[in-house]
């Protein structure tokens, strides 16, 4: 089946840096990528949409200079979270759809934390 | 902004016994699916309805659908410890954004 892949699975750095977060398609091609948050005990929330070979589209309430998202290619999509608080810990997950529709898969997501 | 509700927000029952969650959400859907996630850790897709379709089972797993009413239901019967996690409902609508109800923290005691 579908499998997406996100790299690294963790990461921890200082406040102020920029964090860049991968998020691969497999064994298929992905138009389009989800970019989703989920903070402590909470569900995930919708950050933005991204589509390859254009700009993404983020959800009301999301920074998209803070959040930067490149989809350059049918099988990757990045997540920078630039300039990096402590607020900005969170968990971070990917999914792509697959062309020929059905259940998207997800990555395993990645942990950040923001010392 | 997520797209519906879960009840109950907790759920603690018995091993053996049956857990019921709830789904309601806001706007016409393509599909519905059910995820499973276990504490800190990535998203299971359990189960997949469409908007066409009142009812489907996938093992000790059953899923219904009411789009009139906006709401679909997880059934786990004779439960499992590890069945323990947090169970999510997530909503396709015909743009293909998929957003997720806040979820329903299941403990199974054995």
């Amino acid at each position: 089946g579908a499998v997406v892949s996100q790299h690294p699975s963790w990461v921890i750095c200082k406040s102020g840096t920029s964090v860049k977060i991968e998020c691969r398609s497999l064994d298929f091609q992905a138009t389009t990528m989800f970019w989703y948050r989920q903070f402590p005990k909470q569900s995930l929330m919708l950050m933005a949409t991204s589509n390859e070979g254009s700009k993404a589209t983020y959800e009301q309430g999301v920074e998209k200079d803070k959040f930067l998202i490149n989809h350059a290619s049918l099988t990757l999509s990045t997540l920078t979270v630039t300039s990096a608080h402590p607020e900005d810990s969170s968990f971070y997950i990917c999914s792509a759809r697959d062309i020929a529709g059905g259940p998207v898969p997800f990555g395993p997501g990645t942990r950040l934390t923001v010392l | 902004s997520q797209q519906g509700e879960e009840d109950p927000q907790a759920l603690s029952i018995q091993e053996g016994e049956n857990a019921t969650m709830n789904c309601s959400y806001k706007t016409s859907i393509n599909n519905l699916q059910w995820y499973r996630q276990n504490s800190g850790r990535g998203l299971v897709h359990l189960i997949l309805i469409r908007s066409n379709e009142r009812e489907k089972h996938s093992g000790r797993l059953r899923v219904t659908l009411d789009t009139s009413k906006k709401s679909s239901s997880l059934l786990i019967t004779a439960s499992r410890a590890a069945d323990t996690a947090s169970y999510f409902c997530a909503t396709v609508p015909f743009n293909n954004d998929m957003r997720f109800g806040a979820g329903t923290r299941l403990t199974v005691k054995p």
